[in-house]
């Protein structure tokens, strides 16, 4: 069973930095392309970035492009959101998603882990 | 980036009506590459539908995709108590993603 496990989230000061994992299980980790996609309260979703398999190609939305960084460890079957100058804006739960083999939607996703930016 | 317009944003229905979802792209989706996904309250998205109209596995066959170019259905023939939902539709022909904004189906 495909398993994507987010942590990392919590309350963060205006500019300040806070680094999200989110741990794989069930499938062959490094054969995927994975996405973070991003819920701010009572709103809809928002693609946020995305990495290769091999963590050679990454891409990112405008606004976060230069403040947040995709990663991933395929040793230890974990992706990465390390995020900086944070924004009352970014305020949201962070979900990471699997980006399907076949096509490029989103096949599987986590429970999310919620980041809230605010003073 | 093509910005996905869905509506109505609220679907009032009773139990065993028929649903129907409509999602505008601003520009043609090339491929058909559109998803459609259900999030039920404090849960993660669900995968429905994908190139617009293969069901995922394990979605009931009352859930079905069509449409081309600029314009996508998502029907739910006769909606069942756990339907009821919020649904989005999203595309993946190109960077950027994008989401359209959501149709809540609610019980009338």
């Amino acid at each position: 069973e495909v398993q994507l496990v987010e942590s990392g989230g919590g309350l963060v000061q205006p500019g300040g930095s806070l680094r999200l994992s989110c741990a794989a299980s069930g499938f062959t980790f490094s054969n995927y392309w994975m996405h973070w996609v991003r819920q701010a309260p009572g709103k809809g979703l928002f693609w946020v970035s995305r990495i290769s398999g091999d963590g050679g190609t990454t891409l990112y939305a405008d606004s976060v492009k230069g403040r947040f960084t995709i990663s991933r460890d395929n040793a230890k079957n974990t992706l990465y959101l390390q995020m900086n100058s944070l924004r009352a804006e970014d305020t949201a739960l962070y979900y990471c998603a699997r980006r399907s083999d076949s096509g490029g939607y989103f096949d599987n996703w986590g429970q999310g882990t919620l980041v809230t930016v605010s003073s | 980036e093509i910005v996905l317009t869905q509506s109505p944003g609220t679907l009032s229905l009773s139990p065993g009506e028929r649903a129907t979802l409509s999602c505008r792209a601003s520009q043609s989706v090339s491929g058909r590459y559109l998803a459609w996904y259900q999030q039920k309250p404090g849960q993660a998205p669900r995968l429905l539908i994908y190139d617009a109209s293969s069901r995922a596995t394990g979605i009931p066959d009352r859930f079905s995709g069509s449409g081309s170019g600029t314009d996508f259905t998502l029907t739910i023939s006769r909606l069942e108590p756990e339907d009821f939902a919020v649904y989005y539709c999203q595309h993946y022909t190109n960077t950027p993603w994008t989401f359209g904004q959501g149709t809540k189906v609610e019980i009338k």
